[in-house]
């Protein structure tokens, strides 16, 4: 079976360009989870997408926006990109939504450099 | 305040040692859920281990187990008979409930093991 997946595995912008950034979860998982992953940092949580729907949102500009498909497939977009925004973005994927010892699956992430 | 804390950038340990990795944690919420991931240099973070906060036993998992203390507020990882293939980033994170029905991790900063032969 196919783990998660994210597309591209490495993108190089500039600034005030816009990305997408797409990920597909495990088969049968319902819910992404978006995380920043700054260099020397542990991943920050974006946003999570469950059923298509938002289900939470971490502490980011309004220049970042996801959505889920009906296939459960997400993407992230990032607008007017800053140097800032260099990081490693992963995505999650996991069965439920919620529930406290729900696993969270991580692909390999996209590795974004803004020059 | 950081919700999850790691003190140590870097650990060494000498191949087929046993080897802590320190977490702290704040949370006022009696129901959290406590995890560890390890990042190889590929960048994909892989599930370790996990403790529920209501969990009497310390869980283990092969050679990982989760030493934790609930009344420091602690969850060190603890990695026995260390394998070259254990050199990594290691992180601790921490769920709580979330009115939302969202289950978004928090993470620590990380520590690198460098297992030597």
């Amino acid at each position: 079976d196919a783990g998660v997946t994210q597309s591209p595995t490495h993108l190089i912008k500039t600034r005030g360009q816009h990305v997408t950034l797409r990920c597909s979860p495990i088969s049968g998982h319902k819910s992404v989870s978006w995380y920043q992953q700054v260099l020397g940092q542990g991943p920050q949580f974006i946003f999570q997408y469950y059923e298509k729907e938002e289900r939470g949102r971490g502490n980011f500009p309004d220049r970042f926006s996801a959505r889920q498909f009906p296939n459960y497939s997400s993407e992230l977009n990032v607008n007017a990109l800053l140097l800032g925004d260099s990081a490693l973005y992963l995505c999650a994927s996991s069965l439920r939504a919620g529930g406290m010892n729900t696993e969270a699956f991580f692909g390999q992430g996209t590795r974004l450099t803004v020059v | 305040a950081q919700k999850i804390t790691q003190t140590q950038p870097g650990m060494f340990v000498q191949e087929k040692e046993a080897v802590t990795l320190d977490c702290t944690y704040d949370t006022s919420d009696p129901s959290y859920g406590l995890f560890w991931y390890k990042q190889p240099s590929s960048g994909e973070m892989i599930f370790l281990i996990y403790q529920g906060s209501y969990d009497q036993q310390n869980a283990t998992e092969g050679r990982y187990s989760l030493n934790f203390q609930k009344a420091r507020k602690s969850a060190n990882l603890v990695i026995s008979a260390s394998q070259l293939g254990d050199s990594a980033m290691y992180f601790c994170a921490m769920r709580e409930v979330d009115q939302t029905g969202a289950n978004n991790l928090f993470f620590g900063t990380g520590t690198r093991l460098t297992v030597i032969p």
